[in-house]
């Protein structure tokens, strides 16, 4: 079976912590993505990268870098985490081209 | 105006119903849709895809796709209480690493 993997699926930070999120894919994906979900503003899109060391800015990347050393692996890093990023994190991959999206468990981010 | 608009719901139905659930999507250049459907506190699902106006039939599910009227919708026959979940639809544009767009999403309840 296919898979997404997060590496936490709940985390506590104090504010100003630097915060990695992890996520590995084993379907020898192209494309990976970094979302996040909060009630009432639905799913938007971090970062999103198509190639190894290849990354592109979504529509909310304020606050947030990423990391794509391997093909199957992409981080998200919060460089100084503020309350305002509490919030569901999802990592998703899909192959190249038009197709949907896998979706990991999800990290479910509290910054205190 | 959203990129991708659904009904705000929440819906509900009686068991063994057709649910039907409608999303709208701004004119760009996009190339496929998707349904996910995401029970509470879980990750999205892919469920379905289209690709070209038409129908398109797995199982209990039909989207359908009508580019024209930019709308895309799902219809769930013999709705069970198992249904009962938010379904997200999703504007994947462009091709290759094309980001997708979602919408807010429509709750469904089914009742038993």
């Amino acid at each position: 079976d296919v898979k997404v993997t997060q590496s936490s699926r709940y985390l506590v930070k104090r504010t100003g912590e630097k915060v990695f999120l992890e996520c590995v894919q084993d379907m020898d994906h192209e494309n990976m993505f970094w979302y996040r979900q909060d009630p009432g503003l639905g799913l938007r899109l971090i970062y999103f990268s198509y190639d190894v060391k290849m990354k592109e800015k979504g529509d909310i990347p304020e606050g947030y870098s990423v990391s794509r050393e391997k093909k199957e692996r992409f981080s998200l890093i919060l460089e100084s985490a503020s309350t305002n990023q509490t919030s569901m994190y999802l990592c998703a991959s899909s192959t190249a081209g038009a197709y949907g999206y896998t979706f990991g468990s999800g990290t479910r981010l509290t910054v205190v | 105006q959203k990129e991708v608009e659904q009904n705000s719901g929440p819906l509900s139905v009686p068991e063994g119903a057709i649910a039907s659930l409608n999303c709208t999507y701004s004119d760009r250049v996009s190339q496929s849709f998707f349904w996910y459907r995401q029970y509470s506190g879980k990750s999205p699902e892919l469920i379905m895809s289209i690709y070209s106006n038409g129908d398109k039939e797995d199982g209990r599910f039909t989207a359908q796709l009508n580019k024209a009227s930019q709308y895309v919708s799902l219809l769930i026959r013999d709705s069970q209480p198992s249904d009962s979940a938010t379904y997200l639809c999703a504007v994947r544009w462009g091709t290759n690493a094309g980001k997708s767009t979602f919408g807010d999403g429509t709750t469904l309840t089914v009742k038993p």
